[in-house]
């Protein structure tokens, strides 16, 4: 499967706990993108990569919230003192920048957070 | 917020017919997109309507855009059971993030 993968698809959690996600983009995509996603909602954005530099973030990621692009392929997301807030799907994408101002992007399967 | 709106928030439709979802936005646009979401899978990007086309088709999908009313339409002809799903509006106001809608959901009815 040549798709974005995500792992793990499901972390539950006690309240304080750390935790981290990763994310495995489609090899040729320079450009990495972390979405969260609460229950009947739309899929919030919250940093985007451009190969390993972080070039965006949201005011959705607090400080408790650290995301990483160290080699420009693979993507971890790390969240501290987990909240029951916190609770939500962990969505990341990636996409090939072009030329035409704009992209497609493709997205994983998602980590599903539930924070007790 | 940023994020635009679908219209409406749920539809169900016997199989066979026609569905039509609206999505409003706020800000200015370089592209609209359109994205499924069925439970428990991953966002599967649809179609993307660039801010210079009006109307656009690929398969049984017809978008339309009207940036003087910030608005969209997806229309999914001949509906399959298949097609039940959300279905989310998603705006790209740069080369960058996208500004997803909150979604329609769609139930086809056998």
């Amino acid at each position: 499967d040549t798709g974005v993968s995500q792992d793990p698809r499901h972390k539950i959690t006690k309240r304080g706990q750390n935790v981290t996600f990763r994310c495995d983009p489609i090899s040729e995509h320079n450009r990495l993108y972390w979405y969260r996603q609460t229950l009947g909602q739309g899929p919030e954005f919250l940093t985007y990569f451009q190969n390993e530099a972080q070039l965006e973030k949201s005011r959705l990621l607090s400080d408790r919230f650290s995301a990483e692009r160290p080699k420009g392929s693979f993507s971890t997301l790390e969240i501290q003192r987990t909240e029951q807030g916190d609770s939500a799907m962990y969505l990341c994408a990636s996409s090939l920048s072009g030329g035409r101002g704009y992209n497609e992007q493709f997205f994983g399967p998602g980590t599903r957070l539930t924070v007790l | 917020s940023q994020q635009g709106e679908e219209d409406p928030q749920a539809l169900s439709i016997q199989e066979g017919e026609n569905a039509t979802m609206n999505c409003s936005y706020k800000t200015s646009i370089n592209n609209l997109q359109w994205y499924r979401q069925n439970s428990g899978r991953g966002l599967v990007h649809l179609i993307l309507i660039r801010s210079n086309e009006r109307e656009k088709h690929s398969g049984r999908l017809r978008v339309t855009l009207d940036t003087s009313k910030k608005s969209s339409s997806l229309l999914i002809t001949a509906s399959r059971a298949a097609d039940t799903a959300s279905y989310f509006c998603a705006n790209g106001p740069g080369a960058q993030k996208l500004v997803f809608g909150q979604g329609t959901r769609l139930t086809i009815n056998p």
